[in-house]
């Protein structure tokens, strides 16, 4: 089975912390997502990783940066948290041109 | 990109009934899945069906790609059936997945 892990499940942080929110895969896939889950706006791309060192921005990018140094780990990075960027964080990975998506169990992230 | 929507958007059940949920697309897919997403928050696969028709106990998933519409079968459903259920299809860029607004389902003992 596909085992797609993240960090932290719960976290709270202070306005202008420098937060990073970690992703592992262990099935090799070539693609990964970060996603963010807000009530009545639903899923939305912040960014996608189709090969290390690669990444391309999604619907939402502003605020965030990624980090894929290996292709097992695809890491989500906010510079600067603010109030805005309190959310339910969601990473997946995908293997190959058309494969099925698996996501992680999710970090609910809380900016103070 | 493609449009998703799925109904009804809640449905509340007795244990033990059983339940259609649609999932309807704005044009062809080369991806379709089925998530559960549990009160923790993680999403569970359900099916990858961008075609044709799928069975995993309970649960079985058909999807109708010439008529753009996929349709998720719960039988003898019971309270851990409860959550939400997102429907996910991607049209033309692989990597760019539509999801829809999901179902909340509710079982009551």
């Amino acid at each position: 089975d596909v085992k797609v892990t993240q960090s932290s499940r719960y976290l709270v942080k202070r306005t202008g912390e420098k937060v990073f929110l970690e992703c592992v895969q262990d099935m090799d896939h070539e693609n990964m997502f970060w996603y963010r889950q807000d009530p009545g706006l639903g899923l939305r791309l912040i960014y996608f990783s189709y090969d290390v060192k690669m990444k391309e921005k999604g619907d939402i990018p502003e605020g965030y940066s990624v980090s894929r140094e290996k292709k097992e780990r695809f890491s989500l990075i906010l510079e600067s948290a603010s109030t805005n960027q309190t959310s339910m964080y969601l990473c997946a990975s995908k293997g190959g041109r058309v494969g099925e998506l698996f996501f992680g169990e999710g970090s609910r992230l809380t900016v103070l | 990109g493609i449009q998703v929507e799925q109904s009804p958007p809640d449905l509340i059940l007795q244990e033990g009934a059983n339940s259609t949920l649609r999932c309807n697309f704005s044009d062809s897919v080369n991806n379709l899945q089925w998530f559960h997403q549990n009160p923790w928050g993680q999403l569970i696969n359900l099916f990858y069906i961008p075609s044709g028709t799928k069975q995993n106990g309970r649960l079985s998933a058909t999807t109708v790609a010439t008529e753009r519409y996929s349709l998720l079968y719960i039988s003898s459903s019971q309270t851990t059936d409860s959550g939400v259920y997102f429907c996910a299809a991607t049209s033309g860029n692989f990597n760019k997945f539509y999801f829809g607004s999901g179902t909340k389902l509710n079982v009551k003992p």
